[in-house]
């Protein structure tokens, strides 16, 4: 089973920052949260990764909690094109356990 | 530097019939695995593969088969396809195995049993 939680859905307007909530409470020392996101039907991307420290890229930043039970991914500016579901996720060694995901939907 | 390949990217098949969905990737990564995805749900993983000659069961691995006799390769076959295996499946890799690895998806196959 999944070992992370997040809301099924969520809006945001286009150019404003989108923050994508995930729990993960059970979380063990060694292992790292991820984030993908998959438009439509395509092959998930990935987006970033963590272990306890905060973390950007070009894409987004994820910020995790002191405790690592839980954490959120930013995507700064969003845009029409960041209409996706979003997978957070942590990672069971080498295994990635996909939950439902969060619906996120950019509007103009 | 194509990533990872999957092909056929649509395929339609009837009940009883085999077939292999290929995937191949081209940065010598050592961890490949396939996944499934059903309407409306998340990636399950079917089986995976740590290096050449080594797979391994993942969530759901009844009625697949693979086998990794290259780097490059992990194909995965259907011996006697059902309808409960109309799917998307997508193919994934990554350097190594382990917590500090992205894996990297193909853009899936399509598959319908009829």
């Amino acid at each position: 089973d999944a070992k992370t939680t997040q809301p099924p859905s969520m809006d945001c307007a286009e150019g404003r920052a989108a923050n994508l909530p995930c729990n993960h409470s059970t979380i063990s020392g060694n292992e790292y949260v991820y984030w993908y996101r998959q438009i439509h039907s395509q092959g998930p991307q990935y987006i970033i990764h963590g272990l306890k420290n905060n973390e950007t890229n070009e894409m987004a930043s994820l910020i995790i909690t002191e405790d690592r039970k839980s954490s959120t991914l930013i995507l700064p500016h969003a845009t029409l094109r960041d209409t996706a579901v979003y997978y957070c996720i942590v990672k069971d060694t080498d295994k990635l356990i996909f939950g439902t995901g969060t619906r996120l939907q950019v509007f103009p | 530097n194509a990533g990872v390949t999957q092909t056929p990217e649509f395929q339609v098949l009837k009940t009883g019939q085999s077939m292999t969905l290929q995937c191949a990737q081209d940065m010598n990564h050592e961890y490949m695995s396939w996944y499934r995805q059903d309407p409306g749900m998340g990636l399950r993983l079917i089986h995976y593969s740590v290096g050449a000659g080594i797979t391994d069961q993942g969530e759901v691995p009844n009625g697949y088969n693979v086998s990794r006799s290259t780097t490059e390769d992990f194909p995965l076959r259907l011996l006697s396809a059902a309808p409960s295996q109309t799917s998307v499946y997508f193919c994934a890799s990554s350097l190594t195995r382990g917590w500090n690895q992205p894996q990297h998806f193909g853009d899936g196959t399509r598959l319908s049993i009829l």
